[in-house]
């Protein structure tokens, strides 16, 4: 079965500028996550949606950060204006059941 | 915030040892999930352990957990140069994923 994709793999950007990544389940799994890992660090979760309903977005911060998942499949997420401090490597994930995730290859932004 | 930790942050040893990673977490989970992650890849699901379980065998890897302790430990046995990784444990508490800082290991060849 495919994998999870994600695009694109690197972004640069400039502090202040907007960004927007994609997300592509695998097929049939009902819950998506996007995690933010900073270098050297675990990943963050920031939101987690079921079907195309939001769970968990406590850590996601709604200030610059949004995302969406309309008819529960693919997701996007985008940081609007972005800081330097949101280099990092934007992770989704998505699972059949709340268990085993699977992840894509991440998006590694750098804001310059 | 994070939710696991992980000890040691960095681990080498030689390749045929054996290395142990341990984690430790603070609130009651549902389940606690091993990871791990390649330099620049995504992470891949090792291991997933039940609250009511205590251990866990899947080829060379074994996974404890002690929910007295809010602890478990990795295990792998027999390590090769391939095992070079950043490993995570994640807690599931309700549905509510927490990963820890990770642990470096290096096996030299």
């Amino acid at each position: 079965e495919a994998g999870v994709a994600q695009s694109p793999r690197y972004k640069i950007i400039e502090k202040r500028q907007s960004v927007a990544f994609w997300c592509n389940p695998i097929s049939g799994h009902a819950t998506l996550y996007w995690y933010q890992q900073i270098l050297g660090q675990g990943p963050k979760l920031l939101i987690q949606f079921q079907n195309n309903g939001v769970v968990d977005d406590s850590q996601l911060p709604k200030d610059r950060f949004s995302a969406e998942r309309l008819k529960g499949v693919d997701s996007t997420l985008k940081i609007q204006p972005a800081k330097l401090e949101d280099s990092a490597v934007y992770l989704c994930a998505s699972s059949l059941l709340l268990n085993e995730q699977f992840f894509g290859p991440g998006t590694r932004l750098t804001v310059l | 915030s994070q939710q696991g930790e992980e000890d040691p942050q960095a681990l080498s040893i030689q390749e045929g040892e054996n290395a142990t990673m341990n984690c430790s977490y603070k609130t009651s989970i549902n389940n606690l999930q091993w990871y791990r992650q390649n330099s620049g890849r995504g992470l891949v699901h090792l291991i997933l352990i039940r609250s009511n379980e205590r251990e866990k065998h899947s080829g060379r890897l074994r996974v404890t957990l002690d929910t007295s302790k809010k602890s478990s430990s990795l295990l792998i046995t027999a390590s090769r140069a391939a095992d070079t990784a950043s490993y995570f444990c994640a807690t599931d508490s309700n549905n509510d994923m927490r990963f820890g800082a990770g642990t470096r290991l290096t096996v030299k060849p």
